[in-house]
């Protein structure tokens, strides 16, 4: 099966603008989820979805962070205005429950440089 | 408040000798505990699960809810294994909380 999909693998852009990040889970997939890799650190949630709906968002900086996942497939995250500490990997995973347990499936990842 | 500690972040053996990544938790609850693993320039995947109790390319990790412990172990460790280890408990809200992981070089 293909594996989860994201788009650009890299960006670079100066603080204060604004950039998108694409992802296409693994089809049949409910659940989506949004994470901050930074440098030297383990992958960080931001944002969790079921479906279309979101499940935890708790650590999303939602002054300048948004998701969606419209239909309940892709799913967008946006940093608008970027600040020099949101320089990160960001990662996408999707995951389907097996029995008593669900196991999560990792993209690429986005690479993000804020200058 | 829950944490998860990977007291190594670099850990250099030689081929063959036996391998140990070290991870504690401090969770409420019974966490699920997992290994996920990132090779050089590949994705992050899972690597092994506590409740599985299997062995997955020589690797086991034991459950020690005494001492909130979950270690990864391998006997005789090889070159491929040279990699980013994270362990990551699931709590009640089934979200993974990763360490900050170990950086495993296996030298020949």
């Amino acid at each position: 099966e293909a594996g989860v999909a994201q788009s650009p693998r890299y960006k670079i852009i100066e603080k204060r603008q604004s950039v998108a990040f694409w992802c296409n889970p693994i089809s049949g997939h409910a659940t989506l989820y949004w994470y901050q890799q930074i440098l030297g650190q383990g992958p960080k949630l931001l944002i969790q979805f079921q479906n279309n709906g979101v499940v935890d968002d708790s650590q999303l900086p939602k002054d300048r962070f948004s998701a969606e996942r419209l239909k309940g497939v892709d799913s967008t995250l946006k940093i608008q205005p970027a600040k020099l500490e949101d320089s990160a990997v960001y990662l996408c995973a999707s995951g389907a429950r097996t029995g008593s347990t669900d196991t999560q499936y990792f993209g690429p990842g986005t690479r993000l440089t804020v200058l | 408040a829950q944490r998860v500690t990977q007291p190594e972040k670099l850990l250099s053996v030689f081929k063959g000798a036996p391998v140990e990544l070290k991870c504690n938790y401090s969770y409420s609850g019974s966490p699920e505990l997992f290994w996920y693993v990132q090779y050089s320039r590949q994705r992050l995947q899972l690597l092994l699960r506590h409740i599985s109790r299997e062995s997955i390319k020589g690797f086991t990790a034991d459950l020690n809810k005494g001492e909130t412990s979950f270690h990864l172990k391998k006997p005789f460790a090889q070159e491929e294994d040279s990699a980013m280890y994270y362990c990551a408990p699931k709590g009640s809200a089934r979200q993974l909380t990763f360490g900050s992981g170990t950086q495993l070089t296996v030298l020949p």
